[in-house]
């Protein structure tokens, strides 16, 4: 089974409208960290978001939020107010804190175009 | 600037042929990461490890080979290039810990006629 999978390949928005881009994930490991990544067409891996599985608060970075749903094994990232430069390709990414192997397991992403 | 640098940046190799990626942070985070990235496949770790002289096998580890000789540098090898490893290659870094951040290098775009 997959541990994190996105549903969405792609998406079209309009600009200005707000974005849920879903995530939805996999483990048996009651501590674990769920990431999001952004990576434009120039290809580099930029962190926007953090969310630990023992934080209490749903974790916010500017136009960034994490909708953390724990009992649904849900970690939707959402985008308020889209704009033209938010069109790329979106990563949610795992890391699972109670042993095995280490590092991050990715999704295969959401590509994201906003629209004017 | 501080970050993580691969190098090279672009490389064209030939079935057999080998080579050495090379990663490089200055921001003396023990543990550093190998990915590849192919279209519809997201991320995939090849191998890691999380501290100087430390190695580990990730999800995708066969026909690569890695040294950490020192903490900043975290090394991945080709033995014998095969066109199943065409890809783009990501170094990432991390301190550790609950909340640290990866840094992701800009990455290596290999192809292997």
């Amino acid at each position: 089974a997959q541990k994190i999978t996105q549903t969405q390949p792609g998406m079209f928005v309009q600009e200005k409208e707000a974005v849920t881009l879903d995530c939805t994930y996999d483990t048996s490991d009651p501590s674990y960290g769920l990431f999001w990544y952004k990576q434009p067409s120039s290809g580099e891996m930029i962190f926007l978001i953090y969310q630990g599985s023992y934080d209490q608060q749903n974790a916010t970075e500017g136009r960034y939020s994490l909708n953390f749903q724990k009992a649904r094994k849900s970690a939707n990232l959402v985008i308020s107010a889209s704009q033209l430069g938010d069109s790329a390709m979106y990563f949610c990414a795992m890391r699972e804190f109670g042993g095995g192997a280490d590092g991050l397991t990715f999704g295969k992403g959401t590509h994201l175009i906003i629209q004017p | 600037n501080a970050g993580v640098t691969q190098t090279p940046k672009f490389r064209v190799l030939k079935t057999g042929q080998s080579m050495t990626l090379l990663c490089a942070q200055d921001m003396n985070h023990e543990y550093m990461y190998w990915y590849r990235q192919d279209p519809g496949m997201g991320l995939r770790l090849i191998h890691y490890s999380v501290g100087e002289g430390t190695t580990a096998k990730g999800e995708v580890p066969d026909g690569y080979n890695v040294s950490r000789l020192k903490k900043q540098n975290f090394l991945l090898g080709l033995e014998s290039a095969a066109p199943s490893q065409t890809s783009v290659y990501f170094c990432a870094s991390t301190a550790g810990g609950r909340v640290g951040g990866y840094t992701f290098g800009s990455g290596t775009r290999l192809t292997v006629v």
